[in-house]
């Protein structure tokens, strides 16, 4: 499974726009990338999910580079709710036939000032 | 249509004592995964059950063991605690186990003594 790095720390102010980047380097070909979303004392939460280019929903954006090995996702107008942990992941999808675990890395913390 | 559910929400334990720790999953779903998070870290993988089995494991030893039941509800049961032990025990439960169907739980705060 590919190894993701992202930055530990990122503070915001309300309003703005957060762009968290995370780097793959080794990205297998049928992977996909996934970014989940946790509250303190909370489990995890699904954001997005792409493949390639840019997928929009109504939470956030992801953007992919040609060569995949990095992804951005971006939060638009952040709210003081948006203090989270950010992780991203990446591997096969359910519909590929996947059986595999989630791998989680130590995530990036996002602080949203008023 | 109620979410994933654990229980108990708290618990603490002395070292050497044994833990139970209960999930229910979302309606629907049908493969339950169990995950360590210790403080400032992500979630660890301990195991995936299917089908009332064990799918797959993570890195953690034996005394870590689990159990599906019929109606897909699981335990985690942890023998012989450490101090290393104690964590938020998170339950994820989906249909299939690919990276987006997978439904976390609130968890289960344990602190071993």
């Amino acid at each position: 499974l590919a190894k993701t790095t992202q930055p530990i720390s990122m503070d915001s102010y309300e309003g703005q726009e957060v762009n968290i980047t995370c780097s793959h380097n080794n990205i297998a070909t049928n992977d996909y990338i996934t970014w989940y979303q946790q509250f303190p004392s909370q489990g995890p939460r699904f954001i997005i999910q792409g493949y390639k280019t840019k997928v929009t929903n109504e939470v956030a954006s992801l953007f992919i580079p040609a060569d995949r090995k990095s992804s951005t996702l971006s939060l638009p107008r952040v709210s003081l709710s948006d203090t989270a942990v950010y992780y991203c992941l990446v591997g096969l999808p359910s519909w590929s036939g996947n059986t595999g675990k989630l791998i989680f890395g130590q995530g990036t913390t996002l602080q949203v000032k008023p | 249509d109620a979410g994933v559910t654990q229980s108990p929400t708290h618990l603490i334990k002395t070292r050497g004592q044994q833990v139970t720790l209960r999930c229910s999953p979302k309606s629907g779903h049908d493969t339950v995964s169990w995950y360590q998070q210790a403080l400032g870290q992500g979630p660890q993988f301990i195991f995936q059950y299917y089908e009332e089995e064990e799918r797959q494991r993570g890195n953690f030893p034996d005394r870590f063991s689990g159990h599906q039941f019929p109606n897909y509800s699981s335990e985690l049961n942890v023998n012989a605690l450490l101090l290393g032990d104690s964590a938020l025990y998170l339950c994820a439960s989906s249909l299939g186990s690919g990276q987006e169907t997978q439904y976390f739980g609130p968890g289960t705060r344990l602190l071993v003594l």
